[in-house]
């Protein structure tokens, strides 16, 4: 079936670069997102990556596709504190009416 | 710009009570999705409307209900409830278009059963 996993936990350096990474099974997913989610707070959607491309540069935020290895990272250029959230990997089918498939998220934490 | 809106944004109940959850999509999204997220849980798909029809069922208990109405806004309407119930609830919606892939979520309604 369908499942999306992710590193529970990542703590970086404030100005240093965050690599969170992702992976999932199901081979006809189509789009693959990144959600941000505060504290308390609902989700945001940062950005996704249609499954027929590699690479998708947006400011700080760099999304990398391995489709072969199914396997999705999010990098984030010169943390910045206001970046400390959770951060759900999530997949969706071809269908524009898909559900989407959430992991279970990474908790970033950022150092001084 | 406009965002997918839900009522009310708390919502706190006894146990066996009912609740009824709103949502209302961005205008000209079509199609509603309703998700449940526990205390320290991913999101998890419950049901998805489009045209007023659902069009998707996940993990949604028989106690709950939900529809769209004509002008897309949906209700999701919960019995009985339990304790386990409690949580933060997401409706989200996008259009059938497929130049718009995005799916946006509103700000959620925290459930709390007492």
């Amino acid at each position: 079936g369908e499942d999306v996993e992710q590193s529970l936990f990542l703590s970086v350096r404030e100005g240093d670069s965050s690599v969170i990474n992702c992976t999932y099974t199901d081979s006809s997913s189509t789009y693959l997102y990144w959600y941000k989610q505060e504290p308390g707070a609902g989700l945001q959607l940062l950005t996704y990556i249609f499954s027929n491309m590699d690479m998708k540069q947006d400011q700080r935020l760099t999304v990398l596709l391995n489709k072969k290895d199914k396997h999705l990272s999010l990098r984030i250029a010169d943390t910045q504190t206001g970046d400390s959230a959770i951060y759900f990997c999530a997949e969706r089918g071809y269908s524009s009416a898909s559900k989407i498939i959430f992991g279970s998220g990474t908790r970033l934490s950022i150092r001084p | 710009a406009a965002g997918v809106i839900q009522s009310p944004r708390h919502l706190i109940k006894e146990k066996r009570e009912t609740a009824t959850l709103k949502c209302y999509p961005i205008p000209r999204h079509d199609t509603v999705y309703w998700y449940q997220q526990g205390p320290g849980q991913d999101p998890q798909f419950l049901i998805s409307f489009y045209e007023k029809m659902q069009s998707d069922k996940g993990s949604i208990p028989d106690r709950f209900s939900a529809q769209q109405f004509s002008d897309y806004h949906s209700e999701l309407n919960m019995s009985s409830l339990e304790l386990g119930d409690s949580a933060l609830y997401f409706c989200a919606s996008n259009s059938r278009d497929p130049r718009r892939n995005e799916q946006f979520f509103g700000p959620g309604t925290r459930l709390t059963v007492l």
